[in-house]
């Protein structure tokens, strides 16, 4: 089956770390731009870090560049978000998808929720 | 980077269409062919309902369809059916980022 698996989410105390992992099967990884998203309970959704297939090229959200680092590894088939300094309003369902599409996030994990209290 | 803007609610009734709309600016929804648009049903993952404005995923009925015109984008639903009822997010490229939509709740009376 063509998968994402997300992991690493939790409860961090204001100004805290924490270090998400996502982790692909059922396709060539490394053939595919990734992306991470966010939705914070009851809201919509937001776009938060977009990396490129060898991790050459980054992109994130304004709002976020400096706190959040994507990152990824094609060995282990996997892509992270590095999230630094958390804020409460980062508070959220954290999900990771792929672009199997040009400038389309065609597949998603279930999610790993963060929550900054 | 504001996200793009959604009327809050949609409804129709079974059978009926629902027009959903998605307005950003010439820089995102304007300047680009690549929205697309999702649906969400409640603590669910949000499944691809079209993209490249009109294009439709296989295994998408073709009660989805996606439009544009300036810098506003649609989704409509035709033939609404009671699965049909869902949260509706739009996202387009913006040159060096992606902005999601404020999300459409869309009820079937």
């Amino acid at each position: 089956d063509v998968q994402l698996v997300e992991s690493g989410g939790g409860l961090v105390q204001p100004g805290g770390s924490l270090r998400l992992s996502c982790v692909g099967s059922g396709f060539t990884f490394s053939d595919f731009w990734m992306s991470w998203v966010r939705q914070a309970p009851g809201k919509g959704l937001e776009w938060v870090a977009e990396i490129e297939r060898d991790g050459s090229e980054r992109k994130y959200v304004d709002s976020l560049r400096g706190r959040f680092t994507i990152s990824r590894d094609n060995a282990k088939n996997s892509v992270y978000l590095q999230m630094n300094s958390l804020r409460a309003e980062d508070t959220a369902i954290y999900y990771c998808a792929r672009f199997g599409l040009p400038f389309t996030l065609d597949m998603w994990g279930q999610g790993t929720m963060v929550t900054v209290s | 980077q504001s996200a793009l803007t959604q009327s809050p609610s949609a409804s129709g009734s079974p059978g009926q269409s629902v027009t959903i709309s998605c307005t950003g600016t010439s820089s995102d929804v304007g300047a680009f062919n690549y929205v697309s648009w999702y649906q969400q049903y409640p603590g669910k993952v949000p499944k691809l309902i079209t993209y490249d404005v009109y294009k439709r995923p296989s295994g998408v009925p073709d009660r989805f369809s996606g439009s544009k015109s300036g810098n506003t984008a649609y989704l409509t639903v035709s033939g609404l059916q009671a699965e049909d009822e869902a949260d509706y997010y739009c996202i387009s490229f913006a040159g060096s980022h992606y902005i999601f939509g404020t999300g459409t709740k869309v009820t079937v009376l």
